[in-house]
Protein backbone atom coordinates (compact mmCIF):
# COMPACT_ATOMS: atom_id res chain seq x y z
CA UNK A 1 0.00 0.00 0.00
CA UNK A 2 1.74 3.09 -1.11
CA UNK A 3 2.20 6.03 1.52
CA UNK A 4 1.20 9.56 1.78
CA UNK A 5 2.99 11.12 -1.34
CA UNK A 6 3.96 14.87 -1.32
CA UNK A 7 5.07 17.02 -4.27
CA UNK A 8 7.35 18.58 -5.25
CA UNK A 9 9.46 17.65 -2.57
CA UNK A 10 11.92 20.52 -2.88
CA UNK A 11 10.55 24.25 -3.78
CA UNK A 12 12.89 27.44 -3.84
CA UNK A 13 10.69 30.51 -4.76
CA UNK A 14 11.11 34.41 -3.93
CA UNK A 15 9.19 36.64 -1.96
CA UNK A 16 6.23 37.63 -3.55
CA UNK A 17 5.75 34.95 -5.37
CA UNK A 18 2.90 32.24 -4.94
CA UNK A 19 3.57 28.01 -4.18
CA UNK A 20 1.27 25.35 -4.95
CA UNK A 21 1.84 22.49 -3.20
CA UNK A 22 0.40 18.36 -3.70
CA UNK A 23 -0.32 15.79 -1.18
CA UNK A 24 -2.02 12.20 -2.17
CA UNK A 25 -3.24 10.45 0.76
CA UNK A 26 -3.02 6.54 1.01
CA UNK A 27 -5.91 4.91 -1.03
CA UNK A 28 -9.32 5.21 1.51
CA UNK A 29 -8.31 8.30 3.25
CA UNK A 30 -10.40 10.82 3.88
CA UNK A 31 -8.85 13.20 5.64
CA UNK A 32 -5.46 15.20 4.50
CA UNK A 33 -3.94 17.50 7.24
CA UNK A 34 -0.90 20.05 6.58
CA UNK A 35 1.45 21.06 9.12
CA UNK A 36 4.34 23.53 9.17
CA UNK A 37 6.93 22.55 10.39
CA UNK A 38 10.53 25.11 11.36
CA UNK A 39 13.10 24.92 13.51
CA UNK A 40 12.16 27.46 16.01
CA UNK A 41 8.49 26.67 16.27
CA UNK A 42 8.13 22.98 15.41
CA UNK A 43 4.90 21.21 13.85
CA UNK A 44 2.30 24.07 13.84
CA UNK A 45 -1.27 22.59 12.68
CA UNK A 46 -2.03 24.48 9.13
CA UNK A 47 -5.35 23.36 8.03
CA UNK A 48 -7.84 20.14 7.94
CA UNK A 49 -9.86 18.33 5.22
CA UNK A 50 -12.54 15.88 4.95
CA UNK A 51 -14.46 15.47 1.96
CA UNK A 52 -13.67 18.05 0.10
CA UNK A 53 -14.37 20.30 3.14
CA UNK A 54 -12.16 22.59 5.25
CA UNK A 55 -12.87 21.89 8.80
CA UNK A 56 -10.70 23.58 10.93
CA UNK A 57 -7.88 25.86 10.56
CA UNK A 58 -4.63 26.91 12.56
CA UNK A 59 -3.25 30.19 13.50
CA UNK A 60 -1.82 31.18 10.24
CA UNK A 61 -2.91 33.70 7.71
CA UNK A 62 -4.76 33.92 4.94
CA UNK A 63 -1.94 33.63 2.60
CA UNK A 64 -2.30 30.24 3.61
CA UNK A 65 -5.47 28.38 1.65
CA UNK A 66 -6.09 24.54 0.45
CA UNK A 67 -8.41 22.19 -0.82
CA UNK A 68 -9.55 18.92 -1.08
CA UNK A 69 -10.55 17.32 -3.98
CA UNK A 70 -12.97 14.55 -4.65
CA UNK A 71 -10.40 11.49 -4.92
CA UNK A 72 -8.88 13.12 -1.25
CA UNK A 73 -6.24 14.84 -3.35
CA UNK A 74 -5.48 17.88 -1.68
CA UNK A 75 -3.49 21.05 -2.28
CA UNK A 76 -1.88 23.48 -0.28
CA UNK A 77 -1.40 27.44 -1.09
CA UNK A 78 0.81 29.86 -0.25
CA UNK A 79 0.79 33.48 -1.80
CA UNK A 80 2.42 36.23 -1.45
CA UNK A 81 5.62 34.24 0.02
CA UNK A 82 8.01 35.88 2.59
CA UNK A 83 11.21 34.69 4.10
CA UNK A 84 9.72 33.25 7.06
CA UNK A 85 7.55 30.59 4.95
CA UNK A 86 10.60 28.89 4.70
CA UNK A 87 9.76 25.57 6.20
CA UNK A 88 9.05 21.84 5.62
CA UNK A 89 5.77 21.51 4.95
CA UNK A 90 3.86 18.04 5.84
CA UNK A 91 0.68 16.17 4.98
CA UNK A 92 -0.91 13.73 6.98
CA UNK A 93 -3.53 11.25 6.09
CA UNK A 94 -5.99 9.03 7.96
CA UNK A 95 -9.12 7.19 7.36
CA UNK A 96 -11.81 9.70 8.58
CA UNK A 97 -10.08 12.24 10.91
CA UNK A 98 -11.08 11.89 14.35
CA UNK A 99 -8.32 13.46 17.25
CA UNK A 100 -7.58 9.81 18.50
CA UNK A 101 -6.32 7.97 14.69
CA UNK A 102 -3.22 7.41 13.32
CA UNK A 103 -1.87 10.19 11.51
CA UNK A 104 0.78 8.88 8.24
CA UNK A 105 2.38 11.87 7.48
CA UNK A 106 4.99 12.40 3.72
CA UNK A 107 7.71 13.34 4.03
CA UNK A 108 7.07 17.05 3.50
CA UNK A 109 8.23 19.49 0.87
CA UNK A 110 10.56 21.71 1.34
CA UNK A 111 10.37 25.22 0.62
CA UNK A 112 13.26 27.84 0.70
CA UNK A 113 12.05 31.55 0.18
CA UNK A 114 15.13 33.95 -1.02
CA UNK B 1 1.03 30.05 24.11
CA UNK B 2 2.90 26.92 23.86
CA UNK B 3 0.44 24.65 25.06
CA UNK B 4 2.52 21.49 24.85
CA UNK B 5 6.20 21.87 26.43
CA UNK B 6 8.61 19.05 26.02
CA UNK B 7 12.17 18.60 27.38
CA UNK B 8 14.90 18.41 26.95
CA UNK B 9 15.89 19.82 23.29
CA UNK B 10 18.01 17.78 23.12
CA UNK B 11 19.70 14.05 24.84
CA UNK B 12 22.50 11.70 24.56
CA UNK B 13 22.47 7.84 26.05
CA UNK B 14 24.18 5.49 25.93
CA UNK B 15 23.68 2.62 24.30
CA UNK B 16 21.79 0.04 26.99
CA UNK B 17 20.58 3.13 28.67
CA UNK B 18 17.19 4.55 29.52
CA UNK B 19 16.04 7.53 27.40
CA UNK B 20 13.32 9.62 29.08
CA UNK B 21 11.56 12.80 27.00
CA UNK B 22 8.90 14.94 29.59
CA UNK B 23 5.95 16.79 28.23
CA UNK B 24 3.50 19.07 29.89
CA UNK B 25 0.65 20.19 28.51
CA UNK B 26 -2.20 23.16 29.78
CA UNK B 27 -5.32 22.69 27.95
CA UNK B 28 -7.16 20.26 30.65
CA UNK B 29 -9.96 19.28 27.40
CA UNK B 30 -6.46 17.14 25.90
CA UNK B 31 -7.27 13.43 26.10
CA UNK B 32 -5.34 11.99 23.40
CA UNK B 33 -1.06 12.22 23.64
CA UNK B 34 0.91 10.28 20.93
CA UNK B 35 3.86 10.60 20.57
CA UNK B 36 5.96 10.70 17.15
CA UNK B 37 9.42 9.48 15.53
CA UNK B 38 10.89 11.34 13.18
CA UNK B 39 14.27 10.32 11.16
CA UNK B 40 16.19 12.79 8.95
CA UNK B 41 14.66 13.62 5.42
CA UNK B 42 11.09 11.81 6.70
CA UNK B 43 7.97 12.63 8.36
CA UNK B 44 7.35 11.65 11.93
CA UNK B 45 6.03 8.50 12.43
CA UNK B 46 3.51 7.36 15.06
CA UNK B 47 5.59 5.62 17.74
CA UNK B 48 3.23 4.98 20.63
CA UNK B 49 -0.23 6.61 22.49
CA UNK B 50 -2.39 6.85 25.63
CA UNK B 51 -5.23 8.12 26.82
CA UNK B 52 -5.74 9.63 30.27
CA UNK B 53 -7.54 7.00 31.63
CA UNK B 54 -4.51 4.90 32.25
CA UNK B 55 -1.51 6.01 33.40
CA UNK B 56 1.02 3.72 31.51
CA UNK B 57 1.11 2.08 28.15
CA UNK B 58 3.84 -0.02 27.06
CA UNK B 59 4.76 -1.33 23.04
CA UNK B 60 7.87 -3.72 23.25
CA UNK B 61 11.15 -0.91 24.42
CA UNK B 62 8.65 1.87 24.74
CA UNK B 63 6.69 3.06 27.47
CA UNK B 64 4.57 6.01 28.19
CA UNK B 65 3.72 7.09 31.51
CA UNK B 66 1.08 9.43 32.00
CA UNK B 67 0.34 11.55 35.28
CA UNK B 68 -3.32 13.42 34.91
CA UNK B 69 -3.45 16.00 38.16
CA UNK B 70 0.27 16.97 37.42
CA UNK B 71 -0.71 17.54 33.35
CA UNK B 72 2.25 15.82 32.42
CA UNK B 73 3.33 12.54 30.22
CA UNK B 74 6.40 10.98 29.38
CA UNK B 75 8.47 8.44 27.35
CA UNK B 76 10.99 6.09 28.24
CA UNK B 77 12.88 3.94 25.85
CA UNK B 78 14.59 0.70 27.60
CA UNK B 79 17.71 -0.98 26.53
CA UNK B 80 18.40 2.34 23.91
CA UNK B 81 19.79 1.50 20.31
CA UNK B 82 21.63 3.65 18.05
CA UNK B 83 18.94 2.87 15.88
CA UNK B 84 16.47 4.52 17.97
CA UNK B 85 18.59 8.02 17.52
CA UNK B 86 16.16 10.22 15.91
CA UNK B 87 13.94 13.40 16.90
CA UNK B 88 10.75 12.18 19.14
CA UNK B 89 7.58 14.56 19.32
CA UNK B 90 5.28 14.66 22.17
CA UNK B 91 1.56 16.00 20.86
CA UNK B 92 -1.84 16.81 22.21
CA UNK B 93 -5.12 16.51 21.15
CA UNK B 94 -8.69 16.23 21.64
CA UNK B 95 -10.30 12.58 20.31
CA UNK B 96 -13.64 13.80 19.45
CA UNK B 97 -12.32 17.30 18.27
CA UNK B 98 -10.51 15.77 15.42
CA UNK B 99 -10.38 18.95 13.39
CA UNK B 100 -8.63 20.57 15.86
CA UNK B 101 -4.80 19.15 14.78
CA UNK B 102 -2.25 17.80 16.74
CA UNK B 103 -0.61 20.58 19.16
CA UNK B 104 2.85 19.52 19.47
CA UNK B 105 6.22 19.84 21.44
CA UNK B 106 9.06 21.06 19.91
CA UNK B 107 10.58 18.09 19.61
CA UNK B 108 13.70 16.31 21.71
CA UNK B 109 17.07 15.46 19.35
CA UNK B 110 17.74 11.51 20.50
CA UNK B 111 21.32 10.57 19.87
CA UNK B 112 21.92 7.07 20.74
CA UNK B 113 26.29 6.05 21.86
CA UNK B 114 27.32 2.92 20.56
Amino acid sequence: KAGVTQTPRYLIKTRGQQVTLSCSPISGHRSVSWYQQTPGQGLQFLFEYFSETQRNKGNFPGRFSGRQFSNSRSEMNVSTLELGDSALYLCASSLAYRGDEKLFFGSGTQLSVL
Amino acid sequence: QQQVKQSPQSLIVQKGGISIINCAYENTAFDYFPWYQQFPGKGPALLIAIRPDVSEKKEGRFTISFNKSAKQFSLHIMDSQPGDSATYFCAASRRWGGADGLTFGKGTHLIIQP
